[in-house]
């Protein structure tokens, strides 16, 4: 589709756990964004990238959390030693460009993350 | 920094009648202002957007939004509520300051709308 997609759509993790996720931005869309939306909560700023290069990881909670986008399309969201308020949606934006805050971002449906 | 309120939590509607959702923003610099709605089980999607040009702001599904910087507010309204307009709509702001001209946005923690037949 033409759309961002995103996997798995759920995930259930024992504490303790690694895990990774998985964000295919619409083809072609330089800026990726992470975001993590707890129960209740609005969507909160994770990290940023501009094609391969990480420019913003200051919303990443502790060092247990690392995103990648090695060839500037897919990128990954890995998180180690899961703990039980790392659970929440995890959601995947993209846009098209790379400097304007004007921009469009596109979501992708979210990982339901459940570290129990 | 920016920051957004939305001083509802939630709104309940009867169907047919007005629809008004409040957004008050914080930004040190010109912000860009969005209302996205997220439908259940469903990703988040774009209504509409204010980006320094009209203040009045029309969106999809005959929802719209007024910018005004005296009151740093962005308030949604539709004149006439439907029952698919059942969702929760996140007011949410960007702005070009601290380096982060590529758009971070920052949501405000949304408002429920429920529509009653």
């Amino acid at each position: 589709g033409a759309g961002v997609s995103q996997s798995p759509r759920y995930k259930v993790a024992k504490r303790g756990q690694d895990v990774a996720l998985r964000c295919d931005p619409i083809s072609g869309h330089v800026s990726l964004f992470w975001y993590q939306q707890a129960l209740g909560q609005g969507p909160e700023f994770l990290t940023y990238f501009q094609n391969e290069a990480q420019l913003d990881k200051s919303g990443l909670p502790s060092d247990r959390f690392f995103a990648e986008r090695p060839e500037g399309s897919v990128s990954t969201l890995k998180i180690q030693r899961t703990q039980q308020e790392d659970s929440a949606v995890y959601l995947c934006a993209s846009s098209l460009g790379r400097t304007s805050y004007m921009d469009e971002q596109f979501f992708g449906p979210g990982t339901r993350l459940t570290v129990l | 920094a920016q920051s957004v309120t939305q001083l509802d939590s939630h709104v309940s509607v009867s169907e047919g009648t007005p629809v008004l959702l409040r957004c008050n923003y914080s930004s040190s610099y010109s912000p860009s202002l969005f209302w996205y709605v997220q439908h259940p089980n469903k990703g988040l999607q774009l209504l509409l957007k204010y980006t320094s040009a009209a203040t009045l702001v029309k969106g999809i599904n005959g929802f719209e939004a007024e910018f005004k910087k005296s009151e740093t507010s962005f308030h949604l309204t539709k004149p006439s509520a439907h029952m698919s307009d059942a969702a929760e709509y996140f007011c949410v702001v960007s702005d070009g300051a601290g380096g982060t001209s590529y758009g971070k946005l920052t949501f405000g923690q949304g408002t429920i709308l429920t529509v009653h037949p």
